[in-house]
C-alpha cells in the first residue's frame, strides 16, 4: 500500500513564525503535491513537484514556498505565518500526472496561526 | 477560470434512502474524478470516469459522466452509516491540472 505520511496532525503556530510541513512518500512517485483545504472552498494548489528539486506553483503560491531535496520528502514553508494561513494542509504523491495516475494524499495537517 | 460546482453542499438523510449528489462545469473535462474523505483523514479516490456517457458502479455507488463531458453524478442506494463523509469531485482540464468542487457533506443517520 501506497503511504504519504505528514510531520504533524495539529500545529498551533504564532503570527511571524516560519513554519515546516513535511511529507514523505514510500512508493517511489515522481510527482508531489501541497494543497490547502478550507471549508467551502475545496481543495486548491499550492506547489507542486515533479521531479527532485524541481517545483512549479499552483493556483495559491503566495505566502508559501517549497524544497524538494529527496525524491520521497517534500516540504512547504511558510516564511512568516499569518492567521489567514490558518487551514487544513493536505499532501499528495501520484506515479505520474494527474488524469492518468491516482493521487494518494497524506493525513492532514491542521495549522492554526494565532 | 474554471469551475466545478457541487450540490447540495450539505445533506443529512436517513439510513436506508437514497441520494444523488451533482458536480456541473460549463468546461469540458478530459476525465472526472470522485474522492471521499473522513474526519481527520485525506481524500480517497473512489472512481475516475473518462468517457462521456460512462457509467461506474462501486457497489451501492453509482457514478455517471455526462455525455459532453461538462458534468457527472453519484448516486447512493440505500445509504448507511458507513457512507458519511465528504465526498468530492476533482475534473482533469486539458493541461493536466486538477479542478476541485468544494464538495458535499454527507451524514447518514442509523
Amino acid at each position: 500500500d501506497v503511504k504519504v505520511t505528514q510531520s504533524s496532525r495539529y500545529l498551533v503556530k504564532r503570527t511571524g513564525e516560519k513554519v515546516f510541513l513535511e511529507c514523505v512518500q514510500d512508493m517511489d512517485h515522481e510527482n508531489m503535491f501541497w494543497y490547502r483545504q478550507d471549508p467551502g472552498l475545496g481543495l486548491r494548489l499550492i506547489y507542486f513537484s515533479y521531479d527532485v528539486k524541481m517545483k512549479e506553483k499552483g493556483d495559491i503560491p503566495e505566502g508559501y514556498s517549497v524544497s524538494r531535496e529527496k525524491k520521497e520528502r517534500f516540504s512547504l514553508i511558510l516564511e512568516s505565518a499569518s492567521t489567514n494561513q490558518t487551514s487544513m494542509y493536505l499532501c499528495a504523491s501520484s506515479l505520474g500526472p494527474v488524469g492518468s495516475y491516482e493521487q494518494y494524499f497524506g493525513p492532514g495537517t491542521r495549522l492554526t496561526v494565532t | 477560470t474554471q469551475l466545478l460546482e457541487q450540490s447540495p453542499q450539505f445533506l443529512s438523510i436517513q439510513e436506508g434512502e437514497n441520494l444523488t449528489v451533482y458536480c456541473n462545469s460549463s468546461s469540458v473535462f478530459s476525465s472526472l474524478q470522485w474522492y471521499r474523505q473522513e474526519p481527520g483523514e485525506g481524500p480517497v479516490l473512489l472512481v475516475t470516469v473518462v468517457t462521456g456517457g460512462e457509467v461506474k458502479k462501486l457497489k451501492r455507488l453509482t457514478f455517471q459522466f455526462g455525455d459532453a463531458r461538462k458534468d457527472s453524478s453519484l448516486h447512493i442506494t440505500a445509504a448507511q452509516p458507513g457512507d458519511t463523509g465528504l465526498y468530492l469531485c476533482a475534473g482533469v482540464d486539458s493541461n493536466y491540472q486538477l479542478i476541485w468542487g468544494a464538495g458535499t457533506k454527507l451524514i447518514i443517520k442509523p
